[in-house]
């Protein structure tokens, strides 16, 4: 089975500034993983994914994350946020077979200042 | 292509009645997987269907709810003599093959009086 951790539940951050949302995952297969986004009252967007390949993933709107499979990381990071960035994050991962059921994250909300 | 389609957007039921969520996936997916978020909380997966078949359903509640993806038009969660606690955001998502990435429709946000 798989799970996520996502360390922050609230990251407040001024803007223009850097920011990093910290995502923790364990598994004892292959993985798949995903960056989400959630504005008030609105579906889940996929801002980014991990498949395979090279481990550095841009996504939309300037975001990117590293998969580190040695610390079982998935962080995102944006260099400079803007005030539309306010939203919340899940990370999510999947098993590589079969079900591909999502494991989701409890949610980071960030928060730019102006 | 249109995305991923939910309704209603918004439900209200009173203790007891009858709840009927809507899904209709993006065009040319047929793998449908219905998570429930909880206010503060994450999602949670409940059920993987294919048409005509529920492959996993090892997060759906044992009783008041069922789900269906029947061969022709939308899947449809289904929660029966619903409860305060039901009250949730439930998103369906979908894809085209089983390893794919799943898409996200907007929601049904069931409140229960």
């Amino acid at each position: 089975a798989q799970s996520v951790t996502q360390l922050d539940s609230q990251v407040p951050v001024f803007e223009e500034a850097p920011v990093e949302l910290r995502c923790n995952y364990s598994s004892s297969v292959s993985v798949y993983l995903f960056w989400y986004v959630q504005y008030p009252n609105q579906g889940l967007q996929l801002l980014l994914k991990y498949l395979s390949g090279s481990t550095l993933v841009k996504g939309i709107n300037g975001f990117e994350a590293e998969f580190n499979k040695s610390q079982t990381s998935f962080h995102l990071r944006k260099p400079s946020v803007h005030i539309s960035d306010t939203a919340e994050y899940f990370c999510a991962v999947s098993g590589q077979r079969g079900g591909n059921q999502f494991y989701f994250g409890t949610g980071t909300s960030l928060t730019v200042i102006p | 292509n249109a995305g991923v389609m939910q309704n209603p957007r918004h439900l209200v039921r009173r203790r007891g009645q009858e709840a009927r969520l809507r899904c209709s996936p993006m065009k040319g997916h047929s793998h449908v997987y219905w998570y429930r978020q909880l206010p503060e909380e994450g999602l949670k997966f409940m059920v993987y269907l294919q048409k005509e078949n529920i492959i996993d359903e090892s997060g759906m509640p044992k009783e008041r709810f069922s789900a269906e993806f029947p061969k022709e038009g939308p899947s449809i969660l289904r929660i029966q003599q619903v409860v305060r606690g039901d009250s949730a955001a439930y998103f369906c998502a979908s894809s085209q093959t089983h390893t794919d990435t799943q898409y996200f429709g907007p929601g049904t946000r069931l409140t229960v009086l």
